[in-house]
């Protein structure tokens, strides 16, 4: 079975400070990778995904996220963090060549402060 | 495209009452999900459709919670009845064989 493990549950940062959120996940097959957020009231939206290829995968936004199977990490960066980035950042997993559950960690609230 | 839609956004229930939630998903996306979201917790998938077949239920507690996805296009998700461990957002999501998972707003329950 997969799991997913998001050791920091909150992570505070000052505006444009650069940020990190960590995640490791756990599987004896090959996976997916996914980081989710979750704006205020909102409901959970793709950030990035790692599927296949360049273990650096990017978003739209900035965030950037590195496949490294060694350790079983796929943490989150981004090198300068704006107001519009507090949310909660969730990490998943699922079987790869699979259509399969996706599988979430805890999550990570990421709180921008002025 | 329109996303997944659920409905109804907030409901606030009395406990031992039943309740019902609808999910519409994206156009196409053949594979449902719903999932359960505590507070400060990640969702926990209740179950997962294919089409109109459910094909894992294993984390649905299905003593009373049960759900339906007639023609395989909407959804809904029942609880009868309610207790207080069922306050949560209950989030559904959809997906295709080359679309990641796409989720709704959500459903917060509060049961007193």
């Amino acid at each position: 079975a997969q799991s997913v493990t998001q050791l920091d549950s909150q992570v505070p940062v000052f505006e444009e400070a650069p940020v990190e959120l960590r995640c490791n996940y756990s599987s004896s097959v090959s996976v997916y990778l996914f980081w989710y957020v979750q704006y205020p009231n909102q409901g959970l939206q793709l950030l990035l995904k790692y599927l296949s290829g360049s273990t650096l995968v990017e978003s739209i936004n900035g965030f950037e996220a590195e496949f490294n199977k060694s350790q079983t990490s796929f943490h989150l960066r981004k090198p300068s963090v704006h107001i519009s980035d507090t949310a909660e950042y969730f990490c998943a997993v699922s079987r790869m060549n699979r259509d399969d559950k996706i599988i979430f960690g805890k999550g990570t609230r990421l709180h921008i402060l002025p | 495209e329109a996303g997944v839609v659920q409905s109804p956004r907030y409901k606030i229930i009395e406990k031992k009452q039943p309740v019902a939630f609808w999910c519409n998903p994206i156009s196409g996306h053949n594979t449902l999900y719903w999932y359960r979201q505590n507070l400060g917790q990640g969702p926990e998938l209740l179950i997962r459709y294919e089409n109109e077949e459910a094909v894992d239920d294993s984390q649905l507690p299905k003593d009373r919670f049960s759900a339906e996805r007639l023609k395989g296009v909407d959804s809904t998700l029942k609880i009868q009845p309610a207790e207080l461990g069922d306050s949560a957002v209950y989030l559904c999501a959809s997906s295709s064989l080359n679309s990641p998972l796409h989720f709704g707003n959500g459903t917060r329950l509060t049961v007193t």
